[in-house]
């Protein structure tokens, strides 16, 4: 268990919808970062949050936003859903923003299925 | 960031040691070495980190090139549980850039019993 929380595990969705996937970080977490994993494509960095402001952007579309909470919690949220945005969410968290010589803490996953 | 090359995948048997290569030849001085590991259907999974010098800690090795072009994680004794895919990472701990670490394909490890 490595401490990070991510809800829901698994969602069901149609084209053109929006969801709102959650992570709780590690307790004295500040940093929370969010991660695309599709089947043909490896881990792709979307977006980083430190203690609710905005820090790094990866390669996150226009209809994706998130945030991070007062409580360190974030949400992923996605619109305008298409079929090829179905593929597993990971949050993960570290305790600094900078991950360098910090480890990073990654939670289950949410599994997007978009029909 | 500084890319990484890791073998597509490798095979071990189990309860022998296994010796996971990456190389990174334009790594820069400010450049950590991280490993992490995903298991079939979860997160990915913090192994073990450097800069300069090998690293030990309880579940793996980390053997860096003196010049550091190139990095080794060691697994001493692997079990059927060690079956994941292995990503070798660089972050350089300027923090310039996205903060986000930037994983490859990594390398598939088959443990056979």
């Amino acid at each position: 268990d490595s401490g990070v929380t991510q809800t829901p595990k698994h969602l069901i969705t149609a084209t053109g919808q929006r969801v709102t996937l959650r992570c709780s970080p590690r307790s004295g977490d500040l940093s929370v970062y969010w991660y695309q994993q599709s089947l043909d494509q490896g881990l792709q960095f979307l977006i980083q949050y430190y203690n609710g402001e905005e820090r790094a952007k990866g390669n996150i579309l226009e209809r994706f936003s998130a945030q991070q909470f007062p409580d360190l919690h974030s949400e992923l949220n996605l619109s305008s859903l298409e079929l090829g945005d179905s593929a597993l969410y990971f949050c993960a968290s570290s305790v600094e923003p900078y991950p360098t010589g910090w480890s990073m803490f990654f939670g289950e996953g949410s599994r997007l299925t978009v029909l | 960031d500084a890319k990484t090359t890791q073998p597509n995948s490798m095979e071990s048997n189990e309860e022998e040691p296994v010796h996971l290569p990456c190389n990174h030849s334009t790594i820069s001085g400010t450049d950590y070495i991280h490993w992490y590991r995903q298991l079939p259907s979860q997160g990915p999974e913090y192994v073990i980190h450097g800069l300069t010098s090998n690293v030990n800690n309880r579940m793996a090795s980390l053997a860096i090139a003196e010049d550091r072009k190139s990095s080794t994680l060691i697994l001493h004794r692997a079990t059927l549980r060690d079956a994941a895919v292995y990503y070798c990472i660089l972050r350089d701990w300027s923090g310039g850039g996205a903060d986000g670490l930037t994983f490859g394909k990594g390398t598939h490890l088959i443990i056979q019993p």
